[in-house]
C-alpha cells in the first residue's frame, strides 16, 4: 500500500525561505514528484526526484532520501504568488507506474 | 489550445442521473488517469488506463466506469450520480520519458 504524509498548512513571510516536508511509505517506490497547485486550477509539475539528494531549479530544491523515506520542497525568495497548495507523491515502479499524491500543503505567502 | 482538454468545466446535476466527462489529449500519450480531488483528501485515483485495451480500478472506483475510445481520449461515467460524488475531477496524462502528469484544466461536479 501506499502512505504520505505532509503538513496541511504552513504560513511564511514575502521574501523567506520555506520547507515543505513529505514522508512517505510505498511500496516499489521509484520516485518522488512534487506538484503546484493554485486554488481552483491544475497541478502543474515542478520536480522529479529518483536518487537520493538535492534537486535544484531556481527558487525551488527537492530533496530526496530513500533510506529515510523522506523528501522534502524548499522555497526560497518567496512571492506571493507562491501562495498555492504544494502536492508530494509518489512513484511505485513495476511497470506500472500509478502516482499517488499526498493530501498536499497549503501554503499562504504574507507580505 | 490546452494539451489536455476536459469538457465540460462545470455540470450542475441531480441525483440519478447519468453523466459522462470528456477527456481529450494531444499529447500522445499512452497512459491515461482520472482522479478525483474533495478539499483536504488531496487527489484519489479513480481509474487509468495504459492504453485503448488496459483500463485498471484505482482505490475508488465504485459508482465510476470509464471508456478508453481511442488512445487521445478516455471519458469518465457516473451511471447514477449521487451528492458526495460532488468533487473537482481531473483528467491527466503521463510522459513516459519523464513520468511527470499533465493534467487537464478539472471539471467541478455538483449533484444536487
Amino acid at each position: 500500500g501506499q502512505n504520505i504524509d505532509q503538513p496541511t498548512e504552513m504560513t511564511a513571510t514575502e521574501g523567506a525561505i520555506v520547507q515543505i516536508n513529505c514522508t512517505y511509505q510505498t511500496s516499489g517506490f521509484n520516485g518522488l514528484f512534487w506538484y503546484q497547485q493554485h486554488a481552483g486550477e491544475a497541478p502543474t509539475f515542478l520536480s522529479y526526484n529518483v536518487l537520493d539528494g538535492l534537486e535544484e531549479k531556481g527558487r525551488f530544491s527537492s530533496f530526496l532520501s530513500r533510506s529515510k523515506g523522506y523528501s522534502y520542497l524548499l522555497l526560497k525568495e518567496l512571492q506571493m504568488k507562491d501562495s498555492a497548495s504544494y502536492l508530494c507523491a509518489a512513484g511505485s515502479s513495476g511497470g506500472s507506474y500509478i502516482p499517488t499524491f499526498g493530501r498536499g500543503t497549503s501554503l499562504i505567502v504574507h507580505p | 489550445d490546452a494539451d489536455v482538454t476536459q469538457t465540460p468545466r462545470n455540470r450542475i446535476t441531480k441525483t440519478g442521473k447519468r453523466i459522462m466527462l470528456e477527456c481529450s489529449q494531444t499529447k500522445g500519450h499512452d497512459r491515461m488517469y482520472w482522479y478525483r480531488q474533495d478539499p483536504g483528501l488531496g487527489l484519489r485515483l479513480i481509474y487509468y488506463s495504459f492504453d485503448v485495451k488496459d483500463i485498471n480500478k484505482g482505490e475508488i472506483s465504485d459508482g465510476y466506469s470509464v471508456s478508453r475510445q481511442a488512445q487521445a481520449k478516455f471519458s469518465l461515467s457516473l451511471e447514477s450520480a449521487i451528492p458526495n460524488q460532488t468533487a473537482l475531477y481531473f483528467c491527466a496524462t503521463r510522459s513516459g520519458s519523464t513520468g511527470e502528469l499533465f493534467f487537464g484544466e478539472g471539471s467541478r461536479l455538483t449533484v444536487l
